[in-house]
C-alpha cells in the first residue's frame, strides 16, 4: 500500500514570503502524486499534479512541486504567497498500477496561515 | 453546471436515525467515492465504485451501506446513526489514471 506523510500540520507565514509545505510518501511501485487546496466549508480543488515527466509540475497561481524519486518527496512551494491562499493543503497518492490502482492516499493536510 | 454534486449540504439528526446523502457526477467518470472528512481534516476513504461495481470497502462499519444505480450516481445510506458519524463526507469521481474531482461536501451532525 501506499501512505503520505505531511510532517507539518500549520505553516504560518507573512504576505509576500516564500513557503514550503512538505510532502512524503511510501510506495513499492510507481505513483502518481497530487496536491489538493481546501478552503473552509468547501471541497478539494486539485492545485497540480505529477503523473509522468517533467518532475516540476506548476498550478496557474504560481504554486509549484517538484517530484523527487530518491528522496519519495512531492514538496510544495511558492515564492510569494498571499492572503487568499489562506487554505488546507493535502498530498496525496495514486498507485501507477497494481492493487491499489484506484486507491488514493491522502496525508493528514498543512493548514497555511497567511498573515498581513 | 457543477461536476460533482452532493445533496444535501448538512443534515442534523438525532442518534439512532437513518440519513441518506445522494451524489451525482456529470464529468462521465467510470469511478466514483465516498470519503470521511473528521474535525482534525483527515480524509478516509471508505467505498468506491466502478462502473456500478463496488472495487473498494475500507473496513467501514455495516451501517454504511452505498448504492450505484448508475455510473454517474452514488449514494450512501447509513443506519443507526451514532455519535462518531459527525463528519464531513465527500464525494468524488475519477477518469481512469487521472486525478478526483470532489463534491462540496456533505456535513453530517448527529446529536
Amino acid at each position: 500500500a501506499q501512505s503520505v506523510t505531511q510532517l507539518d500540520s500549520q505553516v504560518p507565514v507573512f504576505e509576500e514570503a516564500p513557503v514550503e509545505l512538505r510532502c512524503n510518501y511510501s510506495s513499492s511501485v510507481s505513483v502518481y502524486l497530487f496536491w489538493y487546496v481546501q478552503y473552509p466549508n468547501q471541497g478539494l480543488q486539485l492545485l497540480l499534479k505529477y503523473l509522468s515527466g517533467s518532475t516540476l509540475v506548476e498550478s496557474i497561481n504560481g504554486f509549484e512541486a517538484e517530484f523527487n524519486k530518491s528522496q519519495t518527496s512531492f514538496h510544495l512551494r511558492k515564492p510569494s504567497v498571499h492572503i487568499s491562499d489562506t487554505a488546507e493543503y493535502f498530498c496525496a497518492v495514486s498507485a501507477f498500477r497494481g492493487k491499489n490502482f484506484n486507491k488514493f492516499y491522502f496525508g493528514s493536510g498543512t493548514k497555511l496561515n497567511v498573515k498581513p | 453546471d457543477t461536476a460533482v454534486s452532493q445533496t444535501p449540504k448538512y443534515l442534523v439528526t438525532q442518534m439512532g436515525n437513518d440519513k441518506s446523502i445522494k451524489c451525482e457526477q456529470n464529468l462521465g467518470h467510470d469511478t466514483m467515492y465516498w470519503y470521511k472528512q473528521d474535525s482534525k481534516k483527515f480524509l478516509k476513504i471508505m467505498f468506491s465504485y466502478n462502473n456500478k461495481e463496488l472495487i473498494i470497502n475500507e473496513t467501514v462499519p455495516n451501517r454504511f451501506s452505498p448504492k450505484s444505480p448508475d455510473k454517474a450516481h452514488l449514494n450512501l445510506h447509513i443506519n443507526s446513526l451514532e455519535l462518531g458519524d459527525s463528519a464531513v463526507y465527500f464525494c468524488a469521481s475519477r477518469l481512469l489514471g487521472g486525478e478526483l474531482f470532489f463534491g462540496e461536501g456533505s456535513r453530517l451532525t448527529v446529536l
